[in-house]
């Protein structure tokens, strides 16, 4: 069956120290990946997107991502977080007909 | 980058009354369109898909005749809730999807419905 998984449901991370958020996907082909934020009260947001090409992708806000094949992956990483990132966190995954989110994962930043 | 629209933002209505939640591409055409959920707490769940000219598909579990959709045009869909409980008070998402190789997905920024 075709879908996305978000292992982590809540993470905390210093300020300033590095993130990563895992995304794992089961498809049958190599679907489309995206990562989107959504901060409190207000709606989703793109960070970035992959589609082919370049496995290593860069965002907004100083986000990057790597497509991993072998490993179905897709984790979102940032080298230095910022107070204002604390958000939820979505990964989602586009074949032909069909779209499929991650259960997200929420991002606390402590100072 | 493209922009959809939702309306309205915000919602409040009474208990037994419809509401109409509108989602439109602003600078694109969009054959299909998405409608989701969010409860408290929990990710995104999609309702239903939209497609232009024809009926939606709805994903299992959710009531086709409580959650009319219509995509009338390549940039308007609506999601009428009819007969509005308070159960139904919940985060009502929209995204498009633009056509050709990308097929990239844009959301709107969500209608927050509470229903007394």
């Amino acid at each position: 069956a075709q879908s996305v998984t978000q292992p982590d449901i809540h993470i905390t991370v210093s300020e300033g120290a590095s993130l990563e958020l895992r995304c794992n996907y089961s498809y049958g082909a190599t679907p489309y990946l995206f990562w989107y934020v959504q901060s409190p009260g207000q709606g989703l947001q793109l960070l970035l997107k992959y589609f082919s090409g370049d496995t290593l992708v860069q965002g907004i806000k100083g986000f990057e991502a790597e497509f991993k094949r072998s490993q179905s992956s897709f984790n979102l990483r940032k080298p230095s977080v910022h107070w204002s990132d604390a958000a939820e966190y979505f990964c989602a995954a586009a074949g032909a007909n069909n779209l499929f989110f991650g259960t997200g994962t929420r991002l606390t930043v402590i100072p | 980058g493209a922009v959809v629209s939702q309306h309205p933002s915000r919602v409040i209505c009474k208990s037994g009354t419809s509401v109409k939640i509108e989602c439109r591409s602003l600078d694109f055409q969009a054959t299909t369109m998405f409608w989701y959920r969010q409860f408290p707490k929990q990710s995104l769940m999609l309702m239903a898909t939209s497609n232009e000219g024809s009926k939606a598909t709805y994903e299992q579990g959710v009531e086709k005749d409580k959650f009319l959709i219509n995509h009338a045009s390549l940039t308007l869909s609506t999601l009428t809730v009819t007969s509005a409980h308070p159960e139904d008070s919940s985060f009502y998402i929209c995204s498009a999807r633009t056509s050709g190789s990308k097929r990239e997905l844009f959301f709107g920024e969500g209608s927050r419905l509470t229903v007394l």
